[in-house]
């Protein structure tokens, strides 16, 4: 089966500690991407790569950080610096065009205290 | 820049009710793409449809239509005699080369059917 894998679903960190979300894909996608969703809220962009050993910052890339060693794997990392992390983060990829849906992965919902 | 506006946050209806889910939509390209993704309780967003600015042909599948007209930006997307299987939260995303292929996605619309 293709698709995208996140893990783990649920995780718990102390504060000032970095935690890093897997997601891996299986589709030969180039492009993939990191949302952070919060309550009630719609998705924003963190980060997103369109080919391997390249990425670039969304619309909240602050605080965050990733990389593109592979073409099935699209790591995150929030670090400490982020002054907010409790939320859910769903990572997706596509085709390499504006033309083409994203697949979502069933996503992280990360805790803070 | 582009946006994308789903002005309804949330909305309820009774099984077997017809409901409109709006979509507003804003950008200068001439050449862009819509999209509709279903978000069920369990979060993963599934795709529901694409449409290129050049194809104003409405859709049906099934129970579910959608209306893209380009006069007033709008791409809305109507579920026929709903069912409880249908709450979820719905997304609206706009699509652009301008934009490096990135989605700009709605605030989203929760809907509950209630049996």
């Amino acid at each position: 089966d293709g698709g995208i894998t996140q893990s783990p679903k649920y995780l718990f960190r102390k504060e000032g500690q970095n935690v890093t979300l897997s997601c891996e894909q299986n589709l030969n996608h180039d492009a993939m991407y990191w949302y952070r969703q919060d309550p009630g809220q719609g998705l924003r962009l963190i980060y997103y790569s369109q080919i391997v050993n390249d990425f670039q910052k969304g619309d909240i890339a602050e605080g965050y950080s990733v990389s593109r060693e592979k073409k099935e794997s699209f790591p995150l990392t929030v670090t400490s610096a982020q002054k907010n992390p409790t939320a859910f983060y769903l990572c997706a990829s596509s085709r390499l065009a504006e033309a083409y849906e994203q697949y979502f992965g069933p996503g992280t919902r990360l805790t803070v205290t | 820049a582009q946006k994308v506006t789903q002005a309804q946050t949330e909305i309820s209806v009774v099984e077997k009710e017809d409901v409109t889910l709006d979509c507003v939509y804003e950008t200068r390209d001439t050449t862009y793409y819509l999209f509709w993704y279903k978000q069920p309780p369990s979060g993963e967003l599934v795709f529901l449809i694409r449409r290129n600015s050049f194809d104003e042909q409405n859709e049906i599948s099934g129970r579910y239509s959608w209306n893209f007209q380009k006069s007033t930006s709008s791409f809305n997307f109507t579920i026929t005699a709903s069912q409880v299987v249908d709450s979820a939260v719905y997304f609206c995303a706009l699509s652009a080369n301008t934009n490096a292929g990135k989605s700009t996605f709605g605030d989203g619309t929760t809907l509950t059917v209630k049996p």
